[in-house]
């Protein structure tokens, strides 16, 4: 069974630049049936879908958060990462990275595994 | 698509059945409707997916239905594990794909 954990600093200053890293295990990310993404959560809020990245095919990015967003996979060690720039208060949530089963044309399924999440923030 | 849940917070006993209701801004495509439970300090786990279809290893106490842009989660026979937060998640072919805001299911 596919297992994703996230790994990244826990406190970030405003302005600067968040970078997250999520390990898979139990299944590669060279696979092309699948995407893996990332989703944040405020404390107390619903989820907000952040970028989804396929191993080859189109990458889909919130719009609200694409010029801030660069996202990669690293298939040498089954790692994909996050950066998030000119971070606010308003970043400071949970953020979790997770897999979509899909094709290289689109995704039709929810995220059905993720990691437990990391806490990240935002504060001087 | 903005997705609107109700009730907010629902309080019931254990044993009673739960009826959550998401409702869509725009018609989901596809019915590409999934519903998760969330307990607290853990990750999102996917319990409906397209609207009707229980994901591996959910009970079939949990039954989801729907379409278009009005969907219901329905939990027969309340058992203590099921106290927890329920969103509702649109995945349709074009993103941005969203979440709802939650519906908190209580002990009374």
């Amino acid at each position: 069974q596919v297992q994703l954990h996230e790994s990244g600093p826990g406190l970030v200053k405003p302005s600067e630049t968040l970078s997250l890293t999520c390990t898979v295990s139990g299944g590669s990310i060279s696979s092309d049936m699948y995407y893996w993404g990332w989703i944040r959560q405020p404390p107390g809020k619903g989820p907000e879908w952040i970028v989804s990245i396929p191993s080859s095919g189109t990458t889909y990015y919130n719009p609200s958060l694409r010029h801030r967003v660069t996202v990669s996979l690293d298939t040498s060690k089954n790692q994909f990462s996050l950066k998030l720039t000119s971070l606010t208060a308003a970043d400071t949530a949970v953020y979790y990275c997770a897999r979509q089963e899909g094709n290289v044309v689109v995704v039709y399924a929810p995220f059905d595994f993720w990691g437990p999440g990391t806490l990240v923030t935002v504060s001087s | 698509i903005v997705l609107t849940q109700s009730p907010g917070t629902l309080s019931l006993s254990p044993g009673e059945s739960a009826t959550l209701s998401c409702r869509a801004g725009q018609t989901v495509t596809n019915n590409y409707l999934a519903w998760y439970q969330q307990k607290p300090g853990q990750a999102p786990r996917l319990i409906i997916y397209g609207a009707s279809h229980r994901a591996t290893g959910i009970p079939g106490r949990f039954s989801g239905s729907g379409s278009g842009t009005a969907f219901t989660l329905t939990i027969s026979r309340l058992e203590p594990e099921d106290f927890a937060v329920y969103f509702c998640h649109q995945y349709g072919s074009s993103p941005p794909w969203t979440f709802g805001q939650g519906t908190k299911l209580e002990i009374k």
